[in-house]
C-alpha cells in the first residue's frame, strides 16, 4: 500500500519556536510530494509541493529519498500557524493524492 | 463559481438510508474527485472523473457507493443503504487539468459534506 505517515497527532511549540512536522513515506518510484493545510473552519488547501523548491509563509519541505521523508518546517512559528496540516503524495498516474493522518499544530503565545 | 461547492453541508440520516451528496465544481474544471474523511483520518481517495468519464473508482469501499457526473459538471456521491460507519466528511475538490500533475495543476477542495448516520 502506499502509505504517507505522520507520526505526531498534535504539537504544541511557542511562538517564535521552531517547528517540524514530520512526514514519511513508503518508497515507490518517484514520489511526488505535497503538505496540505487546513485552518480553523477552513477549506484544505496546498501549502507546497516538493517540485516547487518553494517557501510559503515561512515553511518549507526537502524530500530526503533515502529517509523516504518530507518535513515540515518553520524556523519561528506564529500563532496563526496553528492549523491541521497533511502530508500527502500521489502516484505516477497522478490521478490521486494519498494523505497522511494529519498532524495538528498548535502554536501557543 | 468562486469555489467548489457542496451541498447539503450537514446530513443526518438514519441507518439503512439513501443519501445523496452535490459537488459543483469550478467551471470548466476537467477533473473532479471525491474524498472520504474520517474523524481523525487524512482525506481517502473515491473516485476521479475526467469530464464525465469515471476513470478511477477503486476508493469506494462497496457496492453501496456511487458517483456520477452525467454532463462532466456537477457531480453527485450516493450512498445507499447507509451504515453507521459511513459517517464521515465527504470532501469533493476540482482541478483544470487532467490527473493532479504537479508543477502545473493544483487541486481546490469544497468545504465538505459532513454526514452522520444514526
Amino acid at each position: 500500500a502506499q502509505r504517507v505517515t505522520q507520526p505526531e497527532k498534535l504539537l504544541s511549540v511557542f511562538k517564535g519556536a521552531p517547528v517540524e512536522l514530520k512526514c514519511n513515506y513508503s518508497y515507490s518510484g518517484s514520489p511526488e510530494l505535497f503538505w496540505y493545510v487546513q485552518y480553523s473552519r477552513q477549506r484544505l488547501q496546498l501549502l507546497l509541493r516538493h517540485i516547487s523548491r518553494e517557501s510559503i509563509k515561512g515553511f518549507t519541505a526537502d524530500l530526503n529519498k533515502g529517509e523516504t521523508s518530507f518535513h515540515l518546517k518553520k524556523p519561528f512559528a506564529q500563532e496563526e500557524d496553528s492549523a491541521m496540516y497533511y502530508c500527502a503524495r500521489t502516484l505516477y498516474n497522478f490521478n490521486k493524492f494519498y494523505f497522511g493522518s494529519g498532524t495538528k499544530l498548535n502554536v501557543k503565545p | 463559481g468562486a469555489g467548489v461547492s457542496q451541498s447539503p453541508r450537514y446530513k443526518v440520516a438514519k441507518r439503512g438510508q439513501d443519501v445523496a451528496l452535490r459537488c459543483d465544481p469550478i467551471s470548466g474544471h476537467v477533473s473532479l474527485f471525491w474524498y472520504q474523511q474520517a474523524l481523525g483520518q487524512g482525506p481517502e481517495f473515491l473516485t476521479y472523473f475526467q469530464n464525465e468519464a469515471q476513470l478511477d473508482k477503486s476508493g469506494l469501499p462497496s457496492d453501496r457507493f456511487f458517483a456520477e457526473r452525467p454532463e462532466g459538471s456537477v457531480s453527485t456521491l450516493k450512498i445507499q443503504r447507509t451504515q453507521q460507519e459511513d459517517s464521515a466528511v465527504y470532501l469533493c475538490a476540482s482541478s483544470p487539468l487532467q490527473g493532479v500533475m504537479t508543477g502545473a495543476n493544483v487541486l481546490t477542495f469544497g468545504a465538505g459534506s459532513r454526514l452522520t448516520v444514526l
